[in-house]
């Protein structure tokens, strides 16, 4: 059974750095693509950016380029999101989820998705 | 930058069918995929490739994608169906695109 566990909640404050995670089991993690994918309070779906985790190559959208960074660490099947400097828009939901190819391929699709991890930034 | 354009609401009354429109510029001319995202929940794809149900999908759901826009379409509609439904597509300049979600009441 293919499964995206995330990290847990986080609270924290405006200027401090977050790195939240994503680890995939019941497939071959290093074949597929991982994205990561904001949610902020009530508000829809946004696309941050994909890995692939075999080679770490990463694509941003234009929207999150140079606000966070995202990595992977193949050895323990898990994905990264990270910010070096927080701010309170950053509050949201974030989820990872994989892609159903292992192609970076406009037939690809999210077929699982993690749980989801919340992230407050509040002073 | 690409934009999948999506109403914010629409109603169906039970058993009668739904339509959800997503439109952007010659989207017919790609893919498209939908999500459901339920209150407190992870989203789930109910269509990809304009018009394939994934396994566990029921048959109710069905999807269409022609021009410039994409239609999900639920056939019969149950209170179960109630939720947040977003269309997907890939664009050379943003990659991946969602639209920006159209909440299902059903009353």
């Amino acid at each position: 059974e293919v499964q995206l566990v995330q990290s847990g909640p986080e609270v924290k404050k405006p200027g401090e750095s977050l790195k939240i995670s994503c680890r995939g089991s019941g497939y071959s993690f290093t074949t597929y693509w991982i994205g990561w994918v904001r949610q902020m309070p009530g508000k829809g779906l946004e696309w941050m950016g994909l890995i692939y985790p075999g080679d770490s190559h990463t694509m941003y959208s234009p929207s999150f380029q140079g606000q966070v960074t995202i990595s992977a660490d193949k050895s323990i099947n898990t994905a990264y999101l990270q910010w070096s400097s927080l701010k309170a828009s950053d509050t949201a939901m974030y989820f990872c989820a994989k892609l159903s190819s292992g192609s970076y391929s406009s037939t690809a699709y999210f077929d699982h998705w993690g749980q989801g991890t919340l992230v407050t930034v509040s002073s | 930058s690409y934009e999948l354009t999506q109403p914010p609401s629409v109603s169906v009354s039970p058993g009668q069918t739904a339509s959800i429109t997503c439109s952007g510029d010659i989207l017919g001319h790609k893919y498209a995929f939908w999500y459901q995202q339920k209150p407190g929940q992870s989203p789930v794809v109910v269509i990809y490739l304009d018009s394939k149900r994934p396994s566990g999908i029921p048959e109710r759901f069905s999807g269409s994608n022609s021009g410039n826009t994409a239609t999900l379409t639920i056939s019969g509609t149950q209170a179960m169906d109630e939720a947040d439904y977003y269309c997907q597509a890939w664009d050379r300049s943003t990659d991946v695109v969602f639209g920006g979600g159209t909440k299902l009441t059903v009353l």
